[in-house]
């Protein structure tokens, strides 16, 4: 089954970086397109980037744009985010998310981790 | 960029009872319209997409339907697993919305 292991969370001071990683397995990682979606505890879900099967097309929410940066590594079955310049309102739990479609980006999320907490703090 | 309104923000059900949950767009987002779930403390779940059809596994017990800026999610009646917070997500265009979620609690 699919499985999806964020990792790299933590606490961290403004204006410093961080990396988050999500490790893959279950199904046929370099088939799919991979998000990254937020949530502040006890608020809503905000997308934060994505990336394409074949990892040529990247999005991001404007929030991020910028400072965020999406990537994958299909030979480690791995997604990244790497963010800099990390604001307090970046505080919130990270999901590594598959995108429901093969070989194309349909923004339906069918699978996700369960999440890393970012918390973004002097 | 579009919005998605969901209400209410908390829904007081009894189990057995039918739920109806609302969803709105700040425009149209014709089908492409998702609901998912989340239980305290878990990641999300889908439920369904392109307004009416459930994800693999889901119940028959939850139907979405609408279309355009209008939405709404039944659960025909409630059973204790499903009391959960639920958000309805637009991908029509980018950036993909979700609402700010609707609370399902026990009455």
């Amino acid at each position: 089954q699919v499985q999806l292991v964020e990792s790299g969370g933590g606490v961290v001071q403004p204006g410093r970086s961080l990396r988050l990683s999500c490790a893959a397995s279950g199904f046929t990682f370099n088939a799919y397109g991979m998000h990254w979606v937020r949530q502040v505890p006890g608020k809503g879900l905000e997308w934060v980037a994505l990336i394409s099967y074949d990892g040529s097309h990247k999005s991001y929410a404007d929030s991020v744009k910028g400072r965020f940066a999406i990537s994958r590594d299909d030979s480690k079955n791995t997604l990244n985010l790497h963010m800099r310049s990390l604001r307090p309102e970046d505080t919130a739990v990270y999901y590594c998310a598959k995108d429901w479609a093969v070989t194309t980006v349909s923004l339906i999320v069918d699978d996700w981790g369960q999440g890393t907490l970012v918390t973004v703090s002097s | 960029e579009i919005v998605m309104t969901q209400s209410p923000a908390t829904l007081s059900v009894s189990p057995g009872e039918r739920a109806t949950l609302s969803c709105r767009a700040s425009q149209s987002v014709s089908s492409n319209l998702a609901w998912y779930q989340q239980k305290p403390g878990q990641a999300p779940r889908l439920l369904i997409y392109g307004v009416s059809t459930r994800a693999t596994g889901v119940p028959a017990r939850f139907s979405g339907s609408g279309s355009g800026t209008e939405f709404t999610l039944t659960i025909s009646s409630l059973q204790s697993e499903d009391f959960a917070a639920y958000h309805c997500q637009q991908y029509n265009k980018w950036p993909p919305a979700f609402g700010q979620g609707t609370k399902v609690e026990i009455k």
